[in-house]
């Protein structure tokens, strides 16, 4: 069965800095789809990322930016200038044909 | 509408009794999802449907919990005789299909005391 692994349960950051949230995942896929969302207390989870497992460049939207190693099934989150509005739960995610299978959670901190 | 619209937002419970959580997807999306969330984790797959054909219901965690979306568009969870582990975010969303445009609402939390 898939699974999703974040290992860092906090991170924290100063405001402006550069700052990576780990994931790795384990399949027997060749094909799939990895997403980066964010939770603030609101509850809402939001889309921040999304990289499709065949294509080989490293999605980028933003400040957001992801480093996929497909062989080494880590996906990696890296938020550069970082923002106090970026301080939330980052969850790793996996699609898995009808659902979305989900890590832990890393709780970030932005500090000003 | 422009969201996933969930409701209600918190619902607290005695022990034992049934409770109803109501999702209502973007107009159009014909896929449908629940997820329960407990405190310090991550969301965990309990059901999803396709318009109203219930495709995979294999994280309901027992026979308590049941989803329906009868004309495919709103759905409702239900719990029955509900037991503290309930205790927990439910989160809804939806999509055009598959993983295309999945949209979560704000998610119903639930409290059993």
């Amino acid at each position: 069965a898939q699974t999703v692994t974040q290992s860092q349960p906090e991170m924290s950051v100063q405001e402006a800095e550069t700052v990576t949230l780990s994931c790795t995942y384990d399949t027997s896929e060749s094909d799939y789809y990895l997403f980066w969302y964010k939770q603030p207390p609101s509850r809402q989870m939001i889309l921040v990322i999304r990289q499709e497992a065949y294509k080989q460049q490293n999605a980028t939207e933003n400040r957001f930016s992801v480093n996929f190693q497909k062989a080494a099934k880590s996906f990696s989150l890296k938020i550069s200038d970082s923002q106090l509005g970026d301080a939330a739960m980052y969850f790793c995610a996996y699609w898995d044909t009808d659902k979305l299978i989900f890590g832990t959670g890393t709780r970030l901190q932005v500090f000003p | 509408g422009a969201g996933v619209s969930q409701s209600p937002r918190y619902k607290v419970a005695k022990r034992g009794q049934d409770v109803a959580l109501r999702c209502d997807p973007i107009s159009g999306h014909v896929s449908l999802f629940w997820y329960q969330q407990a405190l310090g984790q991550g969301p965990e797959f309990l059901t999803y449907f396709q318009n109203e054909a219930q495709l995979d219901k294999s994280g309901l965690p027992s026979d308590r919990f049941f989803a329906e979306r009868p004309e495919g568009s709103v759905s409702t969870l239900k719990i029955q005789r509900t037991q503290q582990e309930d205790s927990a975010v439910y989160l809804c969303a939806s999509s055009l299909g598959g993983a295309d445009g999945y949209t979560f609402g704000s998610g119903t939390r639930l409290t059993v005391v």
